[in-house]
């Protein structure tokens, strides 16, 4: 069965630090892993999405990265700001004809000042 | 402004009671999806549909069914709703999906619904 599992299932940090988020995966055949940003009251917003050849992706503060042998992926953000307080979700998408998502239960973000 | 529109927003209704979550986008795409999200579960996929009257279950479709008669609208229908089907839902699209597709989810807002 296909799975994606995220850590920690939530953090706490200071404003202005750094940090990163896990996504270990089992999906198979592999199409791409995309990370969302989901704030409180809202749908998820895509940050990144990589595909097998990409090992890293940049949006700004958030720098995704991409181990397709040991099926790993972080999340990095730099210099947190309090309006990174959300909670990331991790999907990573089949390489078939319906394309199939399986979602991880994210991160919860809080960023303190 | 390209975006995924759910109505309602928040609905509290009672048991049996049939009730319909529109979902509409303005981007032309051909991918839909519903999903609910429940604390500790993350977002499950309920139905989803690849193109105008091809619609096809996810991995919670009981209880539920959609329609897709045009690219646009992806209706959400609970025929006869129970407690259990309280839940966030959230109604998302992308311009395809499948192999060779690495386009984003563009999500609605969600809504609430209440089962009492």
């Amino acid at each position: 069965k296909n799975q994606v599992e995220q850590s920690p299932q939530s953090l706490i940090i200071l404003e202005g630090k750094n940090c990163t988020l896990q996504c270990n995966y089992t999906v198979s055949p592999f199409s791409n892993l995309r990370w969302y940003k989901q704030d409180t009251g809202r749908g998820p917003v895509s940050l990144t999405i990589m595909t097998f050849s990409e090992n890293t992706k940049s949006n700004g503060r958030y720098t995704a990265t991409l181990d397709a042998d040991t099926k790993q992926s972080s999340l990095h953000i730099t210099a947190s700001q309090l309006s990174d307080s959300a909670s990331y979700i991790c999907v990573v998408s089949e390489n078939t004809n319906a394309g199939k998502s399986t979602f991880g239960d994210g991160t919860t973000l809080t960023v303190k000042p | 402004e390209a975006q995924v529109t759910q109505n309602p927003r928040y609905l509290i209704t009672v048991t049996g009671k049939k009730l319909t979550v529109t979902c509409s986008q303005n981007m032309n795409h051909e991918y839909m999806s519903w999903y609910r999200q429940d604390p500790g579960l993350g977002l499950r996929q309920i139905y989803y549909s690849m193109n105008v009257e091809v619609t096809d279950k996810g991995d919670v479709p009981e209880g539920y069914k959609v329609s897709r008669k045009e690219k646009r609208n992806f209706p959400l229908i609970l025929e006869s709703p129970s407690p259990n089907q309280t839940s966030l839902y959230f109604c998302a699209s992308s311009l395809k999906s499948g192999q060779g597709s690495n386009q984003p989810q563009h999500f609605g807002d969600g809504t609430r619904l209440s089962i009492l």
